[in-house]
């Protein structure tokens, strides 16, 4: 069964830095596209970012530009996103999703505040 | 960037026939835009319903379709049960970045 987990998420002031991880069993992932999308609390679905197969492809939301970096190590089948300058409002749950957005992970929680 | 557009809210009647649409402020949706439809059910994580417009996953039940409607993409579902209450999101691709919907609120009642 594909599933991908996510860590890194936690606690940090506003301004800090937190990298998020994403390990996918089960899975061809060096095939695939992979994505974050995001979840504030009582909100919508937002989609962060993606990044193409061999990573020389990347996108973001504009609200993350400049900010926000995906990365993956297809040695590893994992995908991370660093995430500087945080804002209060990007305290969310982040989920790792793969192509086709077929398989989704349980997230990981980001808080910013101080 | 481009901002999707769900209805809010909609009620079905159990065993009823409802239907979700996705438009972009872009202008029309087209099979272009690879529409996905994601259900999200209260503290779970998403689930993806449809992806490419009509395309099923394994999972997905019988009673969902995806469509072309006008200008829209759509979702279709035919013979709803209570389980069907769920939040429903359209997400469209945009040759690169993608753009979630304000999401659709299905009440089964």
């Amino acid at each position: 069964e594909v599933q991908p987990v996510e860590s890194g998420g936690g606690l940090v002031q506003p301004g800090g830095s937190l990298r998020l991880s994403c390990v996918v069993s089960g899975f061809s992932f060096s095939s695939y596209w992979m994505n974050w999308v995001r979840q504030a609390p009582g909100k919508g679905l937002e989609w962060v970012a993606n990044i193409k197969r061999d990573g020389s492809e990347v996108y973001y939301v504009d609200s993350v530009k400049g900010r926000f970096t995906i990365s993956r190590d297809n040695a590893k089948n994992s995908l991370y996103l660093q995430m500087n300058s945080l804002r209060a409002e990007d305290s969310a749950v982040y989920y790792c999703v793969t192509h086709f957005f077929q398989f989704w992970g349980q997230g990981s929680l980001v808080t910013v505040s101080s | 960037q481009a901002v999707v557009t769900q209805e809010p809210s909609l009620t079905v009647s159990p065993g009823g026939t409802v239907t979700l649409t996705c438009g972009s402020s872009t202008g029309a949706v087209t099979s272009g835009h690879y529409p996905f439809w994601v259900q999200q059910k209260p503290g779970q994580a998403p689930t993806t319903l449809i992806y490419d417009t009509n395309n099923k996953h394994s999972w997905t039940p019988a009673r969902f379709s995806g469509s072309l409607l006008g200008a829209k993409a759509a979702l279709t579902l035919s013979g709803a049960q209570p389980e069907d209450e769920a939040e429903y999101y359209c997400l469209l691709s945009y040759s690169g970045p993608r753009v979630f919907g304000g999401g659709t609120k299905l009440t089964v009642l």
